[in-house]
C-alpha cells in the first residue's frame, strides 16, 4: 500500500491562475480530509468528503474553494484565481470505513503564489 | 468553538532527560484528543489517541477533563524523538473525524 499520494508536491501559480491538488487515498479507504498549514500555523480543516459526496465542507472558504471525491480517481482540491493568501502547504488524509478514527496524512502540496 | 493550545514553540531538552508537551484544549462537548508526530522529511503521522491508553516510543498521554489539557510525556528523551509535535482535538460528530489541530511545538533532543 503507497499510502496517501499527494501531486503535485510543489505548485507555483501566478495570480488569477487555477490551482488542481490531487489526493489518491490509500488502498480500500473512502474519506477523505483536506486541511491547509499557513506558515507558523497548525493545520485546519478544510472539507471532508465520501465517495461522490460532500459530508462536511464548513471550513472552505465560500468563494473560489471547491473539492471533489468522484467514484473513480482522486479527490481534487480546485482554488479559481488563486491570490497570494492562499499561499500555503495542502495536506490530504483518508481513513478507511469503520476505522474513521485514525487518518493517514500525504505528504502534502506547497502552492505559492506569484 | 473549538480550540487547542500548545503554548510552547520550540521545546529543548537534553537526552535522558523527561519531556512534556503541553496540549489544552477547548470543546463544548466529549472531547477525542490525538497527538500526531512529524519527523524530518517526512509525513504527519499519529502517535497516539487517548480513547486507546496506549504508550508509544514510551510516550503517553492522559486526558485531563478538569484541567482541559493532554499534555505529551516521555521519562527518558531520546535524540530520535526530535521532531514536530502537533496535539488534535476530534470536532465532528458520527462518521466526522475532522481534526482541530494546535500550532504545533518543535522538539529538539540535543546529546
Amino acid at each position: 500500500n503507497a499510502g496517501v499520494m499527494q501531486n503535485p508536491r510543489h505548485l507555483v501559480r501566478r495570480r488569477g491562475q487555477e490551482a488542481r491538488l490531487r489526493c489518491s487515498p490509500m488502498k480500500g479507504h473512502s474519506h477523505v480530509y483536506w486541511y491547509r498549514q499557513l506558515p507558523e500555523e497548525g493545520l485546519k480543516f478544510m472539507v471532508y468528503l465520501q465517495k461522490e459526496n460532500i459530508i462536511d465542507e464548513s471550513g472552505m472558504p465560500k468563494e473560489r474553494f471547491s473539492a471533489e471525491f468522484p467514484k473513480e480517481g482522486p479527490s481534487i482540491l480546485r482554488i479559481q484565481q488563486v491570490v497570494r493568501g492562499d499561499s500555503a502547504a495542502y495536506f490530504c488524509a483518508s481513513s478507511p470505513q469503520g476505522r474513521e478514527n485514525i487518518q493517514y496524512f500525504g505528504a502534502g502540496t506547497r502552492l505559492s503564489v506569484l | 468553538a473549538q480550540r487547542v493550545t500548545q503554548p510552547e514553540k520550540l521545546l529543548s531538552v537534553f537526552k535522558g532527560a523527561p519531556v512534556e508537551l503541553k496540549c489544552n484544549y477547548s470543546y463544548s462537548g466529549s472531547p477525542e484528543l490525538f497527538w500526531y508526530v512529524q519527523y524530518s522529511r517526512q509525513r504527519l503521522q499519529l502517535l497516539l489517541r487517548h480513547i486507546s491508553r496506549e504508550s508509544i516510543k514510551g510516550f503517553t498521554a492522559d486526558l485531563n477533563k478538569g484541567e482541559t489539557s493532554f499534555h505529551l510525556k516521555k521519562p527518558f528523551a531520546q535524540e530520535e524523538d526530535s521532531a514536530m509535535y502537533y496535539c488534535a482535538l476530534r470536532s465532528g460528530g458520527g462518521s466526522n473525524y475532522k481534526l482541530t489541530f494546535g500550532k504545533g511545538t518543535l522538539l529538539t533532543v540535543n546529546p
